[in-house]
């Protein structure tokens, strides 16, 4: 079944304790994304990846790393974390290029930093 | 600074209504604008527009863009409980692959 999945689904954390929240496709696909949802904001996109080794900045890109070691891996990395990063979190994946921009959202990780 | 704006940002109707639902954009380099579904869930793909006046359709649901007024509507006739949702319009640019998002809108639809 083609699918994005992400771990861990639920995580409650403490200030500055670092975490990985992990992100895999199983769709070949070149391009993949990490996104924040908050009420009232919608989604925000953090980092994007257009293939391996290639990452860049979205539009809150403070706080969160990424790497592209894998075609098939995107983890999202909080090295200090902080109460505002409280939020729920997409990873998402898609071809890369082309006029298809059908992105495959993973689960969702719901984080809580306190 | 590029921006996807939505209306109403919640909506509740009765089943069967008609609804409209609308997203502004002001955006450099505009490439697409894209419409998602989201339940309690992560959004899934509902339509991409890229061309002025032409209307993407899928069973009760439509959609058109208007790039020189810089909107889409997305329209939802007989509208079902099932649709209650938050829909969320995001727009892509030709320049790199960032997607700017809309805070959505959040559609109810009671028996």
């Amino acid at each position: 079944e083609a699918q994005v999945t992400q771990n861990p689904r639920y995580l409650i954390t403490v200030t500055g304790k670092k975490l990985t929240v992990t992100c895999s496709q199983n769709m070949n696909h070149e391009y993949m994304s990490w996104y924040r949802q908050d009420p009232g904001l919608g989604l925000r996109q953090i980092y994007y990846s257009m293939n391996v080794e290639v990452t860049d900045k979205g539009d809150v890109p403070e706080g969160y790393k990424v790497s592209r070691k894998e075609k098939r891996n995107f983890p999202l990395i909080l090295e200090s974390p902080s109460p505002n990063q409280t939020s729920l979190y997409f990873c998402a994946s898609k071809e890369s290029g082309g006029i298809s921009y059908e992105q495959y959202f993973g689960p969702g990780t719901r984080l809580t930093v306190t | 600074e590029d921006k996807v704006v939505q209306s109403p940002l919640s909506l509740v109707v009765h089943e069967g209504d008609t609804v409209t639902l609308n997203c502004s954009y002001e955006v450099t380099n505009f490439r697409s604008l894209l419409w998602y579904k989201q339940e309690k869930k992560a959004p899934t793909f509902l339509f991409m527009l890229t061309s002025s006046g032409i209307e993407k359709k899928s069973g009760r649901l439509s959609s058109i863009l208007d790039k020189k007024e810089l909107f889409s509507i997305l329209n939802i006739t007989a509208t079902q409980t099932g649709d209650s949702a938050v829909y969320l319009c995001a727009v892509t640019k030709t320049s790199y692959d960032k997607v700017i998002f809309g805070p959505g809108t959040s559609l109810s639809v009671i028996p």
